[in-house]
């Protein structure tokens, strides 16, 4: 069974511009999540999806991102502008539901540099 | 709010020694999971387990170990035997009921030496 897809791997832009991720969760999971890590953090969740409706997006940075699952499969979240403090790695994950008690798989992640 | 506190921020170790990793957990919830995911340099976070709040019984999974204890709201890993592969960045995570998010620690970057 494949795994969470997303590309780019890594992308290097610099501050004020705008970039975008792709995520495309595992086949049957209702669920899917983007997370922001810090480097030497653990993973913070930025937004989490339950088919193409919203369930947590508390910890979204609303003025400059923005993330949308038109049709319930895949994801895209963007970045606009990107500041200094965007740089991190962002991952997608993805579950059969959203419970508590459901394993989250993760995707290889994005490296984003924002110089 | 939960919260996931894991104090050793790097471990390092000689090849074939056993090494344990500390976590340590706050929640409210009476019904709550935990995790621990493996972060290799590749970046990926890999599932290693998961455990219910009321499943007390420890686990073993090959040279892996994980002793969950309620009374000190602790979820440790043990590796026994570590190898080099096993050098990577080790969360352990939390969440409760519902549509809750999981909650990561800080990680433990274990280093395995040759």
């Amino acid at each position: 069974e494949a795994g969470v897809a997303q590309s780019p791997r890594y992308k290097i832009i610099e501050k004020r511009q705008s970039v975008a991720f792709w995520c495309n969760p595992i086949s049957g999971h209702a669920t899917l999540y983007w997370y922001q890590q810090i480097l030497g953090q653990g993973p913070k969740l930025l937004i989490q999806f339950q088919n193409n409706g919203v369930v947590d997006d508390s910890q979204l940075p609303k003025d400059r991102f923005s993330a949308e699952r038109l049709k319930g499969v895949d994801s895209t979240l963007k970045i606009q502008p990107a500041k200094l403090e965007d740089s991190a790695v962002y991952l997608c994950a993805s579950s059969l539901s959203s419970g508590g008690e459901e394993t989250q798989y993760f995707g290889p992640g994005t490296r984003l540099l924002v110089l | 709010a939960q919260k996931v506190t894991q104090a050793q921020t790097e471990i390092s170790v000689v090849e074939k020694e056993d090494v344990t990793l500390d976590c340590v957990y706050e929640t409210r919830d009476t019904t709550y999971y935990l995790f621990w995911y493996k972060q290799p340099p590749s970046g990926e976070l890999v599932f290693l387990i998961r455990r219910n709040s009321f499943d007390e019984q420890n686990e073993i999974s090959g040279r892996y170990s994980w002793n969950f204890q309620k009374s000190t709201s602790s979820f440790n890993f043990t590796i026994t035997a570590s190898q080099v592969v096993d050098s990577a960045v080790y969360f352990c995570a939390l969440s409760g009921q519902g549509a809750q998010k999981l909650v990561f620690g800080q990680g433990t970057r274990l280093t395995i030496n040759p």
